[in-house]
């Protein structure tokens, strides 16, 4: 099984800020098979980011992911007040899928 | 418009059983990877279970192998987990998920299930 970690548990900033979460992974993820969700209270996840760097339909563009192998970042260029959520990696590169623990972004 | 909607989920003691069902419209339900993912309360999200389009592939999450049943049924684009043997461990909120390529583009609002005495 593929772990992911990520980091850090919570980030506080302020709306108009940059943040900057990173997702590692326990061994190379194969096709950079990697996803990003955000989550607010109360609503089920959304889809970021598919395939580490593409955005799903309707993804505002100050959402970017990169990375490859094992370590994957998910970048919000300028926080607005609706981003402040919990964001998972979530990995598909084997049969058996798995989620980082989740980062939270909050208001500082 | 793609939607999700579950059903089944309750109160249930340790070492019962539960059936979950998910009902889908708006896409062609035949055609989908279909997967199960659970929220305990106040954690993260952990993927359950998948099944392929026509139910010949099935995985699960190790801490579900033996107790847990995906399966569907595309004439009726319906969604189940059977559960059984549960424990405490598994109260969570259950979602119902649409896979695209391997992430879940589409979720339903899910299901509590309690396991409790």
């Amino acid at each position: 099984e593929i772990v992911l970690t990520q980091s850090p548990g919570t980030l506080s900033l302020s709306p108009g800020e940059r943040a900057t979460l990173s997702c590692r992974a326990s061994q190379s993820v194969s096709s950079s098979y990697l996803a990003w969700y955000q989550q607010k209270p109360g609503q089920a996840p959304r889809l970021l980011i598919y395939g580490a760097s593409s955005r799903a339909t309707g993804i505002p563009d100050r959402f970017s992911g990169s990375g490859s192998g094992t370590d994957f970042t998910l970048t919000i260029s300028r926080l607005e007040p609706e981003d402040f959520a919990v964001y998972y990696c979530q990995q598909y590169g084997s049969p058996t899928w798995t989620f980082g623990q989740g980062t939270k972004v909050e208001i500082k | 418009e793609v939607q999700l909607v579950e059903s089944g989920g309750g109160l249930v003691q340790p070492g019962g059983s539960l059936r979950l069902s998910c009902a889908a419209s708006g896409f062609t339900f035949s055609s989908y990877w279909m997967s199960w993912v659970r929220q305990a309360p106040g954690k993260g999200l952990e993927w359950v279970a998948n099944i392929k389009q026509d139910g010949s592939e099935k995985y699960y999450v190790d801490s579900v192998k033996g107790r847990f049943t995906i399966s569907r049924d595309n004439a009726k684009n319906s969604l189940y987990l059977q559960m059984n043997s549960l424990r405490a461990e598994d109260t969570a909120v259950y979602y119902c998920a649409k896979n695209e390529g391997g992430t879940f583009d589409y979720w339903g609002q899910g299901t509590l299930v309690t396991v409790s005495s």
